[in-house]
C-alpha cells in the first residue's frame, strides 16, 4: 500500500523557517517525480513545487521562489521542503504527492500537515 | 487568482447528471492534458481523472472527463449524496508550473 506521511509542521513566526518532510513507503520511491501542494484555510489547492526522480528537475510556484527548496533522498525514501522567510500567506495545509506521468497528475497524497505563520 | 477558471459552485439532485467546467489557455489546457481531483470535507484530494479522460482503478465509471481546445469538463452521472465534495481541475502550464482551478463545490440537493 502506498503511504505518504508528512511531518515537521507547526507554528512559526513571520520570517522564520520550517522543514517539512514526507516519508514514502509501499512503492519504489526513486522512480517517481514528487510534488508539494498546499491549501490555505478555506481556500483551494495551490501547487508549490515539483522534483524529478534524480533531483535534476526542480520547479516552484513564483510566490515561493528563492524562499523554499525542495529536495529528496532516494536512499531514505524521503521528500523535503525547506521553507525560509515564511510569511503569513504561507499558512496552509501542505500535502506531499506522488506524481504519475505529468506533474499535474498526483495519484497518491499524504494526509497533509498544517503550517501556521503568525506572530 | 487561479489561471484555470471554474465556477465556484454547482448542484444537482440524486440520479441527475452534472457537469463541471474548467477553462484555461493555449499554454496549459490547450497544449497539455488535464486531471481532475475530488476533495471530500476534511480529507486529502483524490485523483479522479487523468490525461483528460482516463480513470484510475477504483474510480466509478459515473465519472468521466473530456477536453476541447482550451476547456475541459468533468461529468458525474447518476449523482449520489456521497459525491458532495469540492472538485478541482489541474494542468501543466508551459511556463513550468502546475496550475489548479479555483475549485467547484458540488452540492447534492
Amino acid at each position: 500500500e502506498v503511504q505518504l506521511v508528512e511531518s515537521g509542521g507547526g507554528l512559526v513566526k513571520p520570517g522564520g523557517s520550517l522543514r517539512l518532510s514526507c516519508a514514502a513507503s509501499g512503492f519504489t520511491f526513486s522512480v517517481y517525480n514528487m510534488n508539494w501542494v498546499r491549501q490555505a484555510p478555506g481556500k483551494g489547492l495551490e501547487w508549490v513545487s515539483s522534483i524529478g526522480t534524480d533531483s535534476s528537475y526542480k520547479f516552484y510556484v513564483d510566490s515561493v521562489k528563492g524562499r523554499f527548496t525542495i529536495s529528496r533522498d532516494n536512499a531514505k525514501n524521503s521528500l523535503d521542503l525547506q521553507m525560509n522567510s515564511l510569511r503569513a500567506e504561507d499558512t496552509a495545509v501542505y500535502y506531499c504527492g506522488r506524481v504519475m506521468g505529468g506533474y499535474d497528475t498526483i495519484d497518491s497524497w499524504g494526509q497533509g500537515i498544517l503550517v501556521t505563520v503568525s506572530s | 487568482q487561479s489561471v484555470l477558471t471554474q465556477a465556484p459552485s454547482a448542484s444537482g439532485t440524486p440520479g441527475q447528471r452534472v457537469t463541471i467546467s474548467c477553462s484555461g489557455s493555449s499554454s496549459n489546457i490547450g497544449s497539455n492534458p488535464v486531471s481532475w481531483y475530488q476533495q471530500l470535507p476534511g480529507t486529502a484530494p483524490k485523483l479522479l481523472i487523468y490525461s483528460n479522460n482516463q480513470r484510475p482503478s477504483g474510480v466509478p465509471d459515473r465519472f468521466s472527463g473530456s477536453k476541447s481546445g482550451t476547456s475541459a469538463s468533468l461529468a458525474i452521472s447518476g449523482l449520489q449524496s456521497e459525491d458532495e465534495a469540492d472538485y478541482y481541475c489541474a494542468a501543466w502550464d508551459d511556463s513550468l508550473n502546475v496550475l489548479f482551478g479555483g475549485g467547484t463545490k458540488l452540492t447534492v440537493l
